[in-house]
């Protein structure tokens, strides 16, 4: 069955620290691969997507991601934190044919230290 | 250009009342979602269409009805709201086809059956 996995269900960084929050999938192919931010009250923001081509994908504020097929991962990475950076954290796919379907991870929830 | 809208923000509701969420897009996006949060769950999809007079069940659709009488409106309904369905309801659009096409998300629409 297709499922995403975020093992982290909190993480604690100081301000200025790098941060890495991981995402596992399972699916047959390559699918496309999301990840989003939402702040407290708010909706969903994309940060970035992966698709086809360079493994290394980089996105808004300052954030990248890498897609490792050999691991099925597509963790998010950051060189630097700000506090602003506050926030929960989802995972998505959806999958290149069959279905309009995406599926989430069940959040990372990202505090920063000053 | 409001992107995705969702009315109302806030809702309290008795067990056995009923009541429709409203979501409008103005991008012309093809695709409209339904989701719910709830904590440690992430986003589960209720319903979803992929077009006019189109819908479609999702991961947890018990309980709701939708329709897309018009394009850039998605209606979600309760029609006997029950304590589980307590939740925080978001609304998606993207574009058609199977690309790798992000969701927008509205701000959400917390609400509460005691």
């Amino acid at each position: 069955a297709q499922s995403v996995t975020q093992p982290d269900i909190h993480i604690t960084v100081s301000e200025g620290a790098s941060l890495e929050l991981r995402c596992n999938y399972s699916y047959g192919a390559t699918p496309y691969l999301f990840w989003y931010v939402q702040s407290p009250g708010q909706g969903l923001q994309l940060l970035l997507k992966y698709f086809s081509g360079d493994t290394l994908v980089q996105g808004i504020k300052g954030f990248e991601a890498e897609f490792k097929r050999s691991q099925s991962s597509f963790n998010l990475r950051k060189p630097s934190v700000h506090w602003s950076d506050a926030a929960e954290y989802f995972c998505a796919v959806g999958f290149t044919s069959g279905t309009y379907k995406y599926i989430f991870g069940t959040g990372t929830r990202l505090k920063v230290l000053a | 250009n409001a992107g995705v809208t969702q009315t109302p923000k806030f809702r309290v509701l008795k067990t056995g009342q009923s009541m429709t969420l409203l979501c409008a897009q103005d991008m012309n996006h093809e695709y409209m979602y339904w989701y719910r949060q709830d904590p440690g769950m992430g986003l589960r999809l209720i319903h979803y269409s992929v077009g006019e007079g189109t819908t479609a069940k999702g991961e947890v659709p018990d309980g709701y009805n939708v329709s897309r009488l018009k394009k850039q409106n998605f209606l979600l309904g309760l029609e006997s709201a029950a304590p589980s369905q307590t939740s925080v309801y978001f609304c998606a659009s993207r574009l058609g086809g199977t690309g790798a096409y992000e969701q927008y998300f509205g701000p959400g629409t917390r609400l509460t059956v005691t």
